[in-house]
């Protein structure tokens, strides 16, 4: 069974421009969620969605943000770059049961 | 509001210890979930252990073993005659209705030969 696919995995942006990551959940998987990783914060909850629509989100600005479409994959753009922007981005799929199954995630350097 | 702790931020034994990793939660839900990931150094995080709010039995598998307390709002883990290969961060979690995880910031366990 497929486990849940990020892509990119690397990239590397500059102040400014915007980025759009993908992922694609386990076959089935109706729920995707997105979290941002950084050696201080930790994991932090930006979105998570549901047949296509977001059921909740986390404390991000604007600037984030996310969709998902009507094959469970889903995208989440973040525009006008900022350095501190720069993390590791993991996306997960879940059934009811509610248990997250992680891709190995998008691993944004913004300079 | 809802909230995560997990006081130790790194914890170094030598193996064979048996080691306790603490995770304290706020939430003024009644149905809840909680959970623990470990992130090995390949990067992919793995889930090890769900509990709902209304189980507080503890659970043990193989050598890693669940204390689940509602009264302090606590789940800790340990991992008994430790072992180089559980060198990881590890996460708790903690999930309501909202559908919006709340994770620790993680407490990173090196095991020493």
């Amino acid at each position: 069974k497929a486990g849940v696919t990020q892509t990119p995995r690397y990239l590397i942006k500059t102040r400014g421009q915007q980025v759009t990551l993908s992922c694609s959940p386990i076959s089935g998987h109706r729920s995707v969620s997105w979290y941002q990783q950084t050696p201080g914060q930790g994991l932090q909850f930006l979105f998570e969605y549901f047949s296509e629509t977001q059921r909740n989100k986390g404390n991000f600005p604007g600037r984030f943000s996310g969709r998902q479409f009507s094959n469970s994959r889903s995208e989440m753009n973040v525009s006008t770059l900022e350095l501190g922007d720069s993390a590791l981005y993991l996306c997960a799929s879940s059934l009811l049961t509610g248990e997250l199954f992680f891709g190995e995630g998008s691993r944004l350097t913004v300079l | 509001a809802q909230k995560v702790t997990q006081a130790q931020t790194e914890i170094s034994v030598v193996e064979k210890e048996d080691v306790t990793l603490d995770c304290v939660y706020e939430t003024r839900d009644t149905t809840y979930y909680l959970f623990w990931y470990k992130q090995p150094p390949s990067g992919e995080l793995v889930f090890l252990i769900r509990r709902n709010s209304f189980d507080e039995q503890n659970e043990i598998s193989g050598r890693y073993s669940w204390n689940f307390q509602k009264s302090t709002s606590s789940f800790n883990f340990t991992i008994t005659a430790s072992q180089v290969v559980d060198s990881a961060v590890y996460f708790c979690a903690l999930v309501t209705g909202t559908y919006k995880y709340i994770f620790g910031t993680g407490t990173r366990l090196k095991v020493l030969a």
